[in-house]
């Protein structure tokens, strides 16, 4: 069955510090991954596919699939980027699970 | 283009009654998706559309019911709400040969 564990739901750290948010997944076919960001009071958007293999706001993520994992990094954090970020495998189709979440908090 | 809009904003309701949750979009997005997110939990997909007059179940569709008639809208209706209902629904869209989904800004439902 496809899953999307992230293990930490809560993370702090100090700004200009690097920052790793994990991500675990189950899936018997070929995955495809998502970083979702919910900004406090804004929208759910996409932040990252893993496809795309593209930088955004200065966080990159890398599947590997021998340890099924796309966690998400950011060398330098910055306060902006406090937020609750989301997980995602696209399955079947036209699904997509999501992990239940990380809330970022970057202190000053 | 306001993209993906839902109403209500918030709602209480009384166990037992019935509302229908709105959500349109002006992207001409043929799929669409219905999902719910209780407290500390990730996003539950409850139903999805991927075109006009076509749905399917997802992962909890149970309690719900919704509807495709046109590209624009795709209502989520609550028959006898419960307790377990309450949650906060996000609706999504997307465009058929793209992956990003565009998200409403939520519903908040109360079940009291």
């Amino acid at each position: 069955a496809q899953r999307v564990t992230q293990p930490e739901k809560l993370l702090s750290v100090f700004k200009g510090a690097p920052v790793e948010l994990k991500c675990n997944y189950s899936y018997s076919g070929s995955p495809e991954l998502f970083w979702y960001v919910q900004y406090s009071r804004q929208r759910l958007q996409l932040l990252l596919r893993h496809i795309s293999r593209e930088s955004i706001k200065g966080f990159t993520a890398d599947l590997n699939k021998g340890e099924t994992s796309f966690h998400l990094k950011k060398p330098f954090a910055q306060e902006e980027d406090s937020a609750m970020y989301y997980c995602a495998l696209k399955t079947s189709g036209s699904r997509l699970t999501f992990g239940e979440g990380t809330q970022l908090t970057v202190n000053p | 283009n306001a993209g993906v809009t839902q109403t209500p904003k918030f709602r209480i309701l009384k166990i037992g009654q019935s509302m229908t949750l709105q959500c349109t979009q002006d992207m001409n997005h043929n799929y669409m998706y219905w999902y719910r997110q209780d407290p500390g939990m990730g996003l539950k997909l409850i139903y999805y559309s991927v075109g006009a007059g076509i749905t399917d179940k997802g992962e909890v569709p149970n309690g719900y019911n919704v509807s495709r008639s046109t590209t624009e809208d795709f209502p989520l209706r609550l028959e006898l709400a419960a307790p377990s209902q309450t949650s906060v629904y996000f609706c999504a869209s997307r465009e058929t040969l793209r992956e990003t989904q565009y998200f409403g800004p939520g519903t908040r439902l109360l079940v009291l």
